[in-house]
C-alpha cells in the first residue's frame, strides 16, 4: 500500500515550452502534496506545499507563475513549469500524505530543458 | 537556511563492515526521519524516530536522537553491496509538522 507515482519519469523539453508533472496516490487518498526539486548530488528542497481543493503553499524562493500546482483531487496533484529555461533541469519529486500521517514519495521526473 | 546537515557528505566502505552517519538540525522537533535515496531514484522511508524517543532499531539499521545536541544517527551494521545509496534525514517542524526539513545526504558506497 501507499504508493505514489509520477509521470512522466523523464522528460526533455525545448527554452520556453511548458511541462506537465502528474502525481498520483495510487491506493489512498492525499489530503495534501509536496513537491520537491533535487539538483544533482543534493539534497531535496521543498517548493510548495498543496491541500485537496485549495491554492498552492509556495516557499520562500519559488515563483508561483513560474512552477503552477493544481490539486484538483485527493489522489491528484500535477506541477507545471511554464516556459522552462535550462536552469530549471532538475528531478522533480512529489510526496503525498493522507491527514497528518508519514509522507510517501514518488520515484521522480527528471527534467533536462536544452 | 533551516536544512540540516549531515556527516560526512560521503563514506566508503567493505560490505560487512558498519556505516555510521550522522545528522544535525537546528529546530526543535516531533519526529525524526531517515530515507534512502538510490541514484535517479525516489526516496524510501526507513525509519522513524519520535522526540521521546531515543534509540530505534529496524532490522540492520540502529537510530539514535539526541534532542538535547539536536542530532541523531544511523547505523547500518554488517553493509551489504546494496546498500550503496544516499541516506537522509528528514525533520518536521515542533509548530509546523506540514513540512519536511532535509538533510545535505551521506552518500554510501560499499564496496563488494
Amino acid at each position: 500500500g501507499a504508493v505514489v507515482s509520477q509521470h512522466p519519469s523523464w522528460v526533455i523539453c525545448k527554452s520556453g515550452t511548458s511541462v506537465k508533472i502528474e502525481c498520483r496516490s495510487l491506493d489512498f487518498q492525499a489530503t495534501t502534496m509536496f513537491w520537491y526539486r533535487q539538483f544533482p548530488k543534493q539534497s531535496l528542497m521543498l517548493m510548495a506545499t498543496s491541500n485537496e481543493g485549495s491554492k498552492a503553499t509556495y516557499e520562500q524562493g519559488v515563483e508561483k507563475d513560474k512552477f503552477l500546482i493544481n490539486h484538483a483531487s485527493l489522489t491528484l496533484s500535477t506541477l507545471t513549469v511554464t516556459s522552462a529555461h535550462p536552469e530549471d533541469s532538475s528531478f522533480y519529486i512529489c510526496s503525498a500524505r493522507q491527514a497528518y500521517n508519514e509522507q510517501f514519495f514518488g520515484p521522480g521526473t527528471r527534467l533536462t530543458v536544452l | 537556511s533551516q536544512q540540516g546537515e549531515e556527516d560526512p557528505q560521503a563514506l566508503s566502505i567493505q560490505e560487512g563492515e558498519n556505516a555510521t552517519m550522522n545528522c544535525s538540525y537546528k529546530t526543535s522537533i516531533n519526529n525524526l526521519q531517515w530515507y534512502r535515496q538510490n541514484s535517479g531514484r525516489g526516496l524510501v522511508h526507513l525509519i522513524l524516530i519520535r522526540s521521546n524517543e531515543r534509540e530505534k532499531h529496524s532490522g540492520r539499521l540502529r537510530v539514535t536522537l539526541d534532542t538535547s545536541k539536536k542530532s541523531s544517527s544511523l547505523l547500518i551494521t554488517a553493509s551489504r553491496a546494496a546498500d550503496t545509496a544516499s541516506y537522509f534525514c528528514a525533520t518536521d517542524a515542533w509548530k509546523n509538522t506540514d513540512k519536511l526539513i532535509f538533510g545535505t545526504g551521506t552518500r554510501l558506497q560499499v564496496f563488494p
